[in-house]
């Protein structure tokens, strides 16, 4: 069983919704990760966070906001999405080990937005 | 240049047979490289991690690095049906250990 869980496993949304897509890993890991990943396409990496801190941002829309409450949760908050952003969204963990981390992924949630 | 190349398949093999997959990579100071398998629907899985030149083994699996020849692979003995799956190879970028990049992804279908 997987011991990074994400909710909700699907969601649709329109273009004007506010959502959120939740993520938590019981690992003690203090590394947490965002990917996007469209169909027959590898993983993208969005956010990374590095003990509670954002420490990489890819580039990403605005419209995508992460949050870490705590070294357990990380949260994806969504806002005016576009139709392109439909993808499954990957959270992954991992101890935070110089180069070495290896990182284990949760379910993902699928996202389609209308 | 993509930073990870993997050749997309898809590679069929026999079922008991060997399956050989490969990975090129350009950030000559990686130092960490992982295969991740990934059925179609789901989210990648950890298969393998290795960080030195040579062959690393667990189970059916092994997997051979060459950093001179920027050259990672993964071998899968005794090929099962239920080995196939997309095998994504990930490299760490010498710039930071968060920052991973997976290849694209090889299809894998093991013929019974």
């Amino acid at each position: 069983d997987t011991e990074v869980t994400q909710t909700p496993k699907h969601l649709v949304m329109g273009m004007t919704n506010k959502k959120s897509l939740k993520c938590e890993q019981h690992m003690g890991h203090r590394a947490m990760y965002w990917y996007k990943q469209k169909a027959k396409k590898p993983p993208e990496l969005m956010f990374v966070y590095s003990y509670e801190k954002l420490s990489i941002n890819e580039s990403v829309p605005s419209r995508f906001s992460p949050e870490c409450p705590n070294s357990s949760l990380l949260n994806l908050h969504l806002h005016a999405l576009q139709p392109e952003d439909s993808a499954l969204y990957l959270c992954a963990s991992s101890q935070v080990r110089g180069a070495y981390n290896e990182q284990f992924f949760g379910p993902g949630t699928r996202l389609t937005v209308l | 240049q993509k930073e990870v190349e993997q050749n997309s398949g898809p590679l069929s093999v026999p079922e008991g047979a060997i399956a050989s997959l490969n990975c090129t990579y350009s950030d000559r100071g990686s130092q960490s490289f992982f295969w991740y398998r990934q059925y179609s629907g789901k989210s990648p899985e950890l298969i393998m991690s290795i960080y030195s030149n040579g062959d690393k083994e667990d189970g059916r699996f092994t997997a051979q690095l060459n950093k001179a020849s920027q050259y990672v692979s993964l071998l899968i003995r005794d090929s099962q049906p239920s080995d196939s799956a997309t095998y994504l190879c990930a490299v760490n970028l010498a710039t930071g250990g968060f920052k991973t990049i997976f290849g694209a992804g090889t299809r894998l279908f093991v013929k019974a």
